[in-house]
């Protein structure tokens, strides 16, 4: 079936790299996506990475692919108060449009 | 901005009574995604459509139905609504209807049942 999990919570200093893993179980998966939630608002696209790629980087983002593994990771570098969020790591299903999400982790980042 | 509108923001309502959420995609997006987001459930798929056909549906109960318009904007009904259908919805939308067609989000509209 297609089930994504994350782990819930990650707390980190200002300045330190924040990294949050993913699990997925969907092998066909084409896309897989990371969105930020901040509190009171909608889900903002971060990026994503084509399931063909190890790794795509993009500013201070690093997403990491282990596809024999099904593992998905988002590392932030020099992490700021302005990143604490929930993250949602999510697959695109193999035969249709719908996105599954993780239960999402929530970043607290301490000054 | 996303790009993606969806009214109200909030809506508080009783239960058994109907209400209906508004979404517009953005502009030349053909496809548009309700997603429903619980405390208990999380983040679920609802139901998608494409240029005004239903593409794919998820957990989406009979109580609820949705409609995309020549216009392409959609709306989804909720009806008898129930304690439990208290949650936020969020539509997206995307250019295409293939899963490689990355899905922008509106703000969420704040559905509560009293």
């Amino acid at each position: 079936g297609e089930d994504v999990e994350q782990s819930l919570f990650l707390s980190v200093r200002e300045g330190d790299s924040s990294v949050i893993n993913c699990t997925y179980t969907d092998s066909s998966s084409t896309y897989l996506y990371w969105y930020k939630q901040e509190p009171g608002a909608g889900l903002q696209l971060l990026t994503y990475i084509f399931s063909n790629m190890d790794m795509k980087q993009d500013q201070r983002l690093t997403v990491l692919l282990n596809k024999k593994d099904k593992h998905l990771s988002l590392r932030i570098a020099d992490t700021q108060t302005g990143d604490s969020a929930i993250y949602f790591c999510a697959e695109s299903s193999s035969n249709t449009g719908k996105l599954i999400f993780g239960q999402g982790t929530t970043l607290q980042v301490k000054p | 901005d996303s790009g993606v509108t969806q009214t109200p923001k909030h809506l508080i309502t009783a239960t058994g009574q109907r209400v209906t959420l508004r979404c517009s995609p953005r502009s030349g997006d053909l496809s548009v995604y309700w997603y429903q987001q619980s405390l208990d459930q999380g983040l679920q798929f609802l139901i998608q459509y494409y240029n005004g056909e239903e593409r794919a549906k998820g957990n989406i109960l009979e109580r609820f139905s949705a409609q995309q318009f020549p216009d392409l904007h959609s709306e989804l009904n909720l009806s008898s609504l129930e304690l439990g259908d208290s949650a936020l919805y969020f539509c997206a939308s995307s250019v295409g209807d293939r899963n490689t067609d990355t899905q922008y989000f509106g703000p969420g509209t704040r559905l509560t049942v009293l």
